[in-house]
């Protein structure tokens, strides 16, 4: 099955600065990768995914780019801000046959200091 | 609309103790899921479902079993609870596999003593 590894497992950076967070995954046949944010004591909720078609997206300051030849996919965020703080989730998925879960990565706790 | 919702929101079990953990979503979703989440371990699958009258086993099934006998409901059970259980569990569904949205509901946390 899928495996997914996610760095690092915790991340501080200065209020305004950039933040970057990669994953890689071991099935070539992943073809769906969602990040979710989780903030202290709520449920993960969806922030940007890619499919395996698209090499970058972006959305406002959030960013995701896919590698697929390395099987790598990275989360950038620019211009940090408090209300960023929070622990994120990488995940893929193979859309195929028999196929229905995400396999998650064991996520990356970010804090913006202000 | 409500979205997913969890029942209970909290609980407290002593060892060998049973309960149900009650999921349910009003957004006619095909696919429903139960996670455990546990610190610096994300979230791991425990079971699944495609669609009513049917489950599958996910990562960590062993220890709970889970029913669907209705499209908007998605049951856990534990029917002997041990402390090695103690965890946030998450409900989430989703419209179909094909690359949508996982939407979670607000998490049950579970102690077992």
């Amino acid at each position: 099955g899928e495996n997914v590894e996610q760095h690092p497992s915790t991340l501080s950076v200065q209020e305004g600065d950039s933040a970057v967070i990669k994953c890689t995954y071991s099935d070539s046949a992943s073809n769906y990768f969602p990040w979710y944010k989780q903030e202290l004591g709520k449920r993960p909720q969806l922030i940007i995914d890619i499919r395996s078609n698209v090499g970058e997206k972006k959305d406002q300051r959030i960013a995701v780019t896919l590698n697929k030849t390395a099987k790598h996919f990275s989360l950038h965020i620019t211009e940090t801000q408090p209300e960023d703080s929070a622990v994120y989730f990488c995940a893929g998925q193979y859309s195929g046959a028999g196929s229905y879960q995400l396999t998650f990565g064991k996520g990356t706790k970010l804090s913006v200091i202000p | 609309n409500a979205g997913v919702t969890q029942t209970p929101k909290f609980r407290v079990l002593k060892t060998g103790q049973s309960m149900t953990l009650l999921c349910a979503q009003d957004m006619n979703h095909e696919y429903m899921y139960w996670y455990r989440q546990d610190p610096g371990m994300g979230l791991r699958l425990i079971h699944y479902s495609v669609g009513e009258g049917t489950t599958a086993k996910g990562e960590v099934p062993d220890g709970y079993n889970v029913s669907r006998l209705k499209k908007q409901n998605f049951l856990l059970g534990l029917e002997s609870a041990a402390p090695s259980q103690t965890s946030v569990y998450f409900c989430a569904s989703t419209y179909s596999r094909a690359l949508y949205e996982q939407y979670f509901g607000p998490g049950t946390r579970l102690t077992v003593t």
